[in-house]
């Protein structure tokens, strides 16, 4: 069961350079999350897609993009990478559904350890 | 004040006791509150669910919601140097358009002592 599988797991980058975190997640999910984890800030939402087709903004999206390609898919594109950026960086996945919207926990991929020099 | 507030610790306890985790929240409207274990270096990993008030136990797990008082907790029964980790609580709520928002504590450092 793969479950949420995050690339890369290490990526050292320069100031100014440009990648795209990729995400996948094989469990039918309709939701997908990309937060930050820096220490002493805990877990900070940047980007969410609620379903296939629709992406919004979180608690820290300046500085990142996403594309929510299709059900499985969710990437992560930082276009000029700054030093403060430098952190490690969690997709998550769940599955809101009727009744209790709120009732279905997330599901994390191992991560992202992001260095931008 | 923080949406979702834990004591960072570290919280110490010997080997075979009882860890007592605690979290507030300020959303009156959190329906649901999850329990995540992150070891160093790894990602958080789900242990409980509670969704109403009152204790759910789970194993050594016990969780406990107090909407009234916005309080949940966590016990860990017979320690292990095994639970040492971060503990991150969670906070769950239905907004519109069907998306479930999530906010997470900073999380509670255990470290139990052999």
């Amino acid at each position: 069961n793969a479950g949420v599988t995050q690339t890369p797991k290490f990526q050292v980058l320069k100031t100014g350079q440009s990648m795209t975190l990729q995400c996948a997640q094989d469990m039918n999910h309709n939701s997908m999350y990309w937060y930050r984890q820096d220490p002493g800030m805990g877990l900070r939402l940047i980007y969410y897609s609620a379903s296939e087709g629709t992406t919004d903004k979180g608690e820290v999206p300046n500085g990142y993009n996403v594309s929510r390609l299709n059900k499985r898919e969710f990437s992560l594109r930082l276009e000029s990478a700054a030093p403060s950026q430098t952190s490690v960086y969690f997709c998550a996945s769940s599955h809101p559904r009727p009744p209790f919207y709120s009732n279905q926990p997330q599901h994390f991929g191992d991560g992202t350890r992001l260095s931008i020099l | 004040q923080k949406e979702v507030e834990q004591n960072s610790g570290p919280l110490s306890v010997p080997e075979g006791a009882i860890a007592s985790l605690n979290c507030t929240y300020s959303d009156r409207g959190s329906q649901s509150f999850f329990w995540y274990r992150q070891y160093s270096g790894k990602s958080p990993e789900l242990i409980m669910s509670i969704y109403s008030n009152g204790d759910k136990e789970d194993g050594r797990f016990t969780a406990q919601l107090n909407k009234a008082s916005q309080y949940v907790s966590l016990l860990i029964r017979d320690s292990q140097p095994s639970d040492s980790a971060t503990y991150l609580c969670a906070v769950s709520t239905h907004s519109s358009g069907g998306y479930q928002k999530v906010t997470f504590g900073t999380g509670t450092k255990l470290q139990v002592i052999p």
